[in-house]
């Protein structure tokens, strides 16, 4: 069982629909990450929350809105996303943003497929 | 040049054979590593930490050159089980705290 959960695990919205992924951990962490990975290219970095303060926003496109209400959770809500968007959105999670030991590793969520048509 | 570079393969290998991947990334202030293993269609999890000194895990073996900026990941006696894909990940400390670059992988197909 997984210590990090995301829903939906597949999702399939227009270009005009509002919907949100939902991210969920139970180890504990106090940073949680949103990743996107599309096919032939590396994951990238969307946004980092660190007790709950968002840290990072990787030039994320305002289509793509985070929310992390407390540590534990963490949402992406999608409005008028292109079919470019398309790909995987995994969260991620580690005990916290900052340090540099190898300790501090960060942990995936299965992930949610998201196709825009 | 990418910040983290791979050999995306595939890299075709019989049971039982050793296979090597190399990785290369750009920033010399990058500070900690890893390989992530990476199934199809499944998220990423952490197959072990690269330390400078070299590290083994059972049939695994990581290394590092900070010099040449180059880290690698050694697999003996391959398993079916192996094929993956395996993610070079390179950890960089700013401003915003720990910054990780992932590489976008090198694909091994173990087979009989």
């Amino acid at each position: 069982e997984t210590g990090v959960t995301q829903t939906p695990r597949h999702l399939v919205m227009g270009m005009t629909n509002k919907k949100s992924l939902k991210c969920e951990q139970h180890l504990g962490h106090n940073a949680m990450y949103w990743y996107k990975q599309s096919a032939k290219k590396p994951l990238e970095l969307m946004f980092v929350y660190n007790f709950k303060e968002q840290t990072e926003n990787n030039s994320v496109p305002s289509r793509f809105s985070p929310e992390c209400p407390n540590s534990s959770h963490l949402f992406l809500h999608l409005h008028t996303l292109q079919p470019e968007d398309s790909a995987l959105y995994l969260c991620a999670s580690s005990q916290d943003a900052g340090g540099t030991t190898a300790g501090n590793t960060i942990y995936f969520g299965e992930g949610s497929w998201l196709t825009v048509v | 040049r990418k910040e983290v570079e791979q050999d995306p393969g595939p890299f075709n290998v019989p049971e039982g054979a050793t296979v090597a991947f190399n990785c290369t990334y750009s920033n010399s202030a990058s500070q900690s590593f890893f390989w992530y293993r990476q199934d199809c269609r499944k998220e990423p999890k952490l197959l072990m930490s690269v330390y400078s000194s070299g590290n083994e895990d059972g049939r695994f073996t990581a290394q590092l050159n900070r010099a040449s900026q180059y880290i690698s990941l050694l697999i003996r006696d391959s398993k079916l089980s192996d094929s993956a894909t395996y993610l070079c990940v390179v950890n960089e400390l700013t401003g915003g705290g720990n910054k990780l670059t992932f590489g976008t992988g090198t694909q091994l197909k173990v087979e009989l």
